[in-house]
């Protein structure tokens, strides 16, 4: 089965600063991906989803970004982080199931 | 535009009892639907596929239900245990792999 690498766990970011959250995916190829966020109690919202190199859908506009430089990574940026951007953050890989990572807690200060 | 509903009240039960979770969906024409588990920290774990050619599909304990008709899905967790407390989503594939979930219906099973 596949594994999703995602990492750091936990990121705390002062407002105004850069952000790279990366993920990788192991045991399949040519997956679609995807970035989610997670509030507090609250649903899985779709940030970006991604179906080939360099192919990027945007759910939501905002100030974050996506990038799939290669087949099996998926990258979550932003230049300047607001607070509202603070969450769980978490990748997944889908085919005919959803593998997660095991998300990133970000917290912007 | 799509939407995906589930009940975002707390359903507490009692041990032993049938947890019965609601999914109802708008302006999807699935192939399939997906049931996952959260646990507080983690990341959905995938539970159960249903297709849409299927009305009721088993998986030990678990069990889902399937009507087009109604556009809407029923998850069943027999005989629950306090370990069955977690977040339970549906989910749906629209076009262009867009993965789209519920936001989450939270179960609590009390002793």
């Amino acid at each position: 089965s596949q594994t999703i690498h995602q990492w750091p766990a936990t990121l705390v970011q002062p407002v105004g600063s850069p952000l790279s959250l990366e993920c990788t995916v192991e045991g399949t190829s040519n997956p679609n991906l995807y970035w989610y966020r997670q509030a507090a109690g609250r649903g899985l919202q779709l940030l970006f989803y991604s179906v080939g190199i360099g192919q990027i859908s945007s759910e939501v506009p905002q100030n974050l970004s996506a990038s799939r430089p290669q087949d099996r990574q998926f990258i979550l940026s932003s230049k300047k982080l607001l607070l509202s951007d603070s969450g769980f953050y978490l990748c997944a890989s889908f085919a005919s199931e959803a593998f997660f990572g095991q998300g990133t807690r970000l917290t912007v200060v | 535009s799509q939407k995906i509903e589930q009940n975002s009240e707390a359903l507490n039960i009692q041990e032993g009892k049938t947890a019965t979770l609601t999914c109802n969906y708008t302006n999807y024409s699935p192939a399939y639907l997906q049931w996952y588990r959260q646990d507080p920290g983690r990341g959905p774990v995938f539970l159960l596929l249903i297709r849409e050619n299927e009305k009721e599909k088993r998986k030990e304990r678990l069990k889902v239900t399937f009507d087009t008709t109604l556009k809407q899905s029923l998850f069943h967790i027999t005989a629950s245990q306090p370990a069955d407390s977690a977040t339970y989503l549906c989910a749906l594939k629209g076009g262009g792999n867009k993965l789209t979930f519920g936001t989450g219906t939270q179960l609590k099973v009390e002793l």
